[in-house]
């Protein structure tokens, strides 16, 4: 069946240093992928996707590219903020309403 | 705006009681879930509707029963609260258009005692 392996965390960084935390999927046909971010005491916020291979999602700094030979969906950001200390989880949506999800990393940021 | 949205936020209750989190959306999405969140196992659907009047299991259905009857609502109840049901519960809505995201409700934290 399909499903989503993401980094195990905590991940700490310092601020303004690189971010990186590593998806990879299994997934027959060709599913939509996401990144959600949980911040403390709060539901799961969408925060990018790619609907196909080679789409490069966007947003708030984060970047996160669809590839279908490494069957991967890293997110990365150039330099990170206290401010995104957070559970950041990396999904799949399989047909038109299933969706399965990684078990979270935790990204702590130090100022 | 109001999205998804989930009551009670918190809740304690005694093994054996029944109970029921409500979940209401705004958005006429067809699609609607349950998922309870654990330490370390992520997310896992307890069960989903994909229209008024249809419900099936997911991954973790035991101990919970659901129904739809409108689109916009979709309540989960525990039957007979167990310690292990302890965990925070959210839930979730799409349109059910390919390749569309699923939005999610603040959460309800419930803890069994």
């Amino acid at each position: 069946g399909d499903s989503v392996t993401q980094m195990e965390g905590p991940v700490t960084l310092s601020e303004e240093a690189f971010l990186t935390i590593n998806c990879t999927y299994t997934a027959t046909g060709y599913p939509s992928l996401f990144w959600y971010v949980q911040y403390p005491g709060e539901g799961l916020q969408l925060l990018l996707k790619a609907t196909k291979a080679d789409d490069k999602g966007s947003n708030k700094g984060f970047e996160a590219t669809y590839r279908k030979e490494t069957t991967s969906f890293h997110l990365e950001k150039g330099s990170v903020q206290v401010s995104d200390s957070a559970v950041y989880f990396c999904a799949l949506g399989s047909g038109t309403y299933k969706y399965i999800f990684g078990t979270g990393t935790r990204l702590k940021v130090l100022a | 705006n109001a999205g998804v949205t989930q009551t009670p936020k918190f809740q304690v209750l005694k093994t054996g009681q029944s109970m029921t989190l409500q979940c209401a959306q705004d958005m006429n999405h067809e699609y609607m879930s349950w998922y309870r969140q654990d330490p370390g196992m992520g997310l896992r659907l307890i069960h989903y509707s994909v229209g008024a009047g249809i419900t099936d299991q997911g991954e973790v259905p035991n101990g919970y029963n659901v129904s739809r009857s409108t689109t916009e609502d979709f309540p989960l109840r525990l039957l007979s609260a167990a310690p292990s049901q302890t965990s925070v519960y959210f839930c979730a809505s799409s349109s059910g258009r390919t390749n569309t995201e699923a939005f999610f409700g603040q959460g309800t934290r419930l803890t069994v005692v």
